[in-house]
């Protein structure tokens, strides 16, 4: 099975920061990895799909990157609604393995 | 524009088996390349992904759960259901069903799940 692991698990920042989140998978699985971005009581929701694409509706601060086995998650200029718990999940096998998450906390 | 919404009871007992249901407003279940899924979450944890099918009858499912596990489409009634056998407390957790949809980039199809339920929360309990 294809491990996931995000790091850091935790990350402070103020509004306004760039902040970088990272995602290893333990094997290659090309740029077939996802971020999620979920609120506290939500589902959720899906930001960037295929490494580097934004979905629809999602604003152009966050932005994706890597191929592989490494990929990384930025947000270029936090907002007060940016602050939740980041996923990383990959489709590369039919297993879709999420990585542990990542909580963005306000400083 | 497409919605789903998780169904079922909230409290199982220990050994039982837990059934969720997730309707399909919006959309046929039957359209589309899509598979669907169900993905749960334990209190102040991290997501895990349960299994997903297509609407061909093919399906996939954490290996983990694997012989507790049956995901299923009524067509008819346009949702898809989780079951889950044998439950213990480790199964209390938010439930999630959500769609898979796919993006196709230089001929290469990449899925992700675009479309969630709100969650529903299911307690494993005597």
């Amino acid at each position: 099975d294809i491990q996931m692991t995000q790091s850091p698990s935790s990350l402070s920042a103020s509004v306004g920061d760039r902040v970088t989140i990272t995602c290893r998978a333990s094997q290659s699985i090309s740029r077939y990895l996802n971020w999620y971005q979920q609120k506290p009581g939500k589902a959720p929701k899906v930001l960037m799909y295929a490494g580097a694409s934004l979905q629809s509706g999602v604003p152009s601060r966050f932005s994706g990157s890597g191929s592989g086995t490494d990929f990384t998650l930025t947000i270029s200029g936090l907002q007060p609604e940016d602050f939740a718990t980041y996923y990383c999940q990959q489709s590369y096998t039919t297993l879709g393995t999420f990585g542990q998450g990542t909580k963005l906390e306000i400083k | 524009q497409v919605q789903l919404q998780e169904s079922g009871p909230g409290l199982v007992k220990p050994s039982q088996t837990l059934s969720l249901t997730c309707t399909v407003s919006g959309g046929s279940i039957s359209g589309g390349s899509y598979y669907w899924s169900w993905i749960r979450q334990p209190a102040g944890k991290g997501l895990e992904w349960i299994g997903r099918m297509y609407t061909s009858g093919s399906s996939n499912y954490n290996p983990s759960l694997k012989s507790r596990v049956t995901i299923s489409a009524d067509m008819s009634k346009n949702h898809f259901s989780l079951k889950l056998s044998s439950v213990t407390a480790a199964d209390t957790a938010v439930y999630y069903c959500a769609r898979w949809s796919y993006v196709i980039l230089t001929m290469t199809s990449y899925y992700y799940m675009d479309v969630w339920g709100k969650g529903t929360t299911v307690t494993v309990s005597s």
